[in-house]
């Protein structure tokens, strides 16, 4: 089946150490996103790619890092400068650019708490 | 720069009931499109419907129908006869040629009572 898929769903970092959440899509989307979800609150837009080995900070890129080596993957690694990492992380594709009136599908998320 | 406002944060009906989600945007473009969203409690969001700029005519599918009005900046959404299931977080959410990924509001909590 078509999809996002993000992996791990619950992930839990010690303070001071980086982790990559993994995200792949098999839609042939241009077009990958990186949101975060803090309770009771909307989406935030971290980085967005709208093509292979490019790639746009959003508006909280602070202590995030992305990669886009392949149109498939979009990994995010949250680092040790991220201050309050814990959330709810949210990998949404599109087919790009040229097709804004195109729906995004999203992932079912990756939720890490730093213990 | 783009905003969505969804100004209700939490709305409680019992079954059966209409309601009607509320969201305002702001955008400079003349061109751009707005969405709504779904998320139940297991996190994933499901697009529902979307509009864009040059086109007001409004929809009705089965339940749910939507008004758009560019003169008040507004993207609503209406649940008519509400269930049970249609209890989750809803998102409005603006994509125009200025940023092309999406710009999301805070959300409407709906709880829909038996």
């Amino acid at each position: 089946d078509g999809g996002i898929t993000q992996s791990p769903k619950y992930l839990f970092r010690k303070e001071g150490q980086n982790v990559t959440l993994s995200c792949e899509q098999n839609l042939n989307h241009d077009a990958m996103y990186w949101y975060r979800q803090d309770p009771g609150q909307g989406l935030r837009l971290i980085y967005y790619s709208q093509i292979v080995n490019d790639f746009q900070k959003g508006d909280i890129a602070e202590g995030y890092s992305v990669s886009r080596e392949k149109k498939e993957s979009f990994p995010l690694t949250v680092t040790s400068a991220q201050k309050n990492p814990t959330a709810f992380y949210l990998c949404a594709s599109s087919m790009g650019a040229g097709r804004m009136n195109t729906e995004a599908f999203f992932g079912q998320g990756t939720r890490l708490t730093v213990v | 720069a783009q905003k969505v406002t969804q100004a209700q944060t939490e709305i409680s009906v019992v079954e059966k009931e209409d309601v009607t989600l509320d969201c305002v945007y702001e955008t400079r473009d003349t061109t751009y499109y707005l969405f709504w969203y779904k998320q139940p409690p297991s996190g994933e969001l499901v697009f529902l419907i979307r509009r864009n700029s040059f086109d007001e005519q409004n929809e009705i599918s089965g339940r749910y129908s939507w008004n758009f009005q560019k003169s008040t900046s507004s993207f609503n959404f209406t649940i008519t006869a509400s269930q049970v299931v249609d209890s989750a977080v809803y998102f409005c959410a603006l994509r125009d040629t200025g940023r092309r990924a999406l710009t999301f509001g805070s959300g409407t909590r709906l709880q829909v009572q038996p």
